[in-house]
């Protein structure tokens, strides 16, 4: 696709529910990105992909919070037993090349409601 | 990973100039200044980037002191629709490279 793409834009959830966000990156790119962007604040790195290696997942908050991107290009945060604090916008990342002199683009994200 | 410091917000007049700093006094030799902005309910969208020469694209100049220890985005003829809250950040030539935003500039693009 062209660019980014999140699914789905929102989900409402029942506090205890698990849910699973799908992105799917530009096609090709070898990084991919996770973050959780709370109201009124700037997006917190949650964890990186290079292919299909998960290298950093240093900025999960929790044990509830897993992500996987088994062939290298769609990718799946899930959180199992949401919580109140999980409310936020989750926005996914990915760039062509694992270089810091590469861009990132960015999906529309995915904003979570934890009632 | 290098801080930024940037004006928690700034008016610009549509039309004109708008030039908006950025603070990175510890940067180090290989670490990039990135640029992006967030309009609401939007993903973070791509400005520019630069390592030590002063850049330019479609959308913005960036511009990078001698030193490294400061930078300006220019966006040469504001218009309404830039009213978004831009982020400098400074990215680490590491594993993941990941971009680590600050609180950003709130830019009000005023008619």
């Amino acid at each position: 696709g062209a660019g980014v793409s999140q699914s789905p834009r929102y989900k409402v959830a029942k506090r205890g529910q698990d849910v699973a966000l799908r992105c799917d990156p530009i096609s090709g790119h070898v990084s991919l990105f996770w973050y959780q962007q709370a109201l009124g604040q700037g997006p917190e790195f949650l964890t990186y992909f290079q292919n299909e290696a998960q290298l950093d997942k240093s900025g999960l908050p929790s044990d509830r919070f897993f992500a996987e991107r088994p062939e290298g290009s769609v990718s799946t945060l899930k959180i199992q037993r949401t919580q109140q604090e999980d409310s936020a916008v989750y926005l996914c990342a990915s760039s062509r090349t694992t270089g810091a002199d590469t861009e990132a683009f960015f999906g529309q994200g995915t904003r979570l409601t934890v009632v | 990973d290098a801080k930024t410091t940037q004006p928690t917000s700034m008016d610009c007049a549509e039309g004109r100039a708008a030039n908006l700093p950025c603070n990175h006094s510890t940067i180090s030799g290989n670490e990039y200044v990135y640029w992006y902005r967030q309009i609401h309910s939007q993903g973070p969208q791509y400005i520019i980037h630069g390592l030590k020469n002063n850049e330019t694209n479609e959308m913005a100049s960036l511009i990078i002191t001698e030193d490294r220890k400061s930078s300006t985005l220019i966006l040469p003829h504001a218009t309404l629709r830039d009213t978004a809250v831009y982020y400098c950040i400074v990215r680490v030539w590491a594993a993941g490279n990941k971009l680590t935003f600050g609180g950003g500039t709130r830019v009000l693009v005023k008619p």
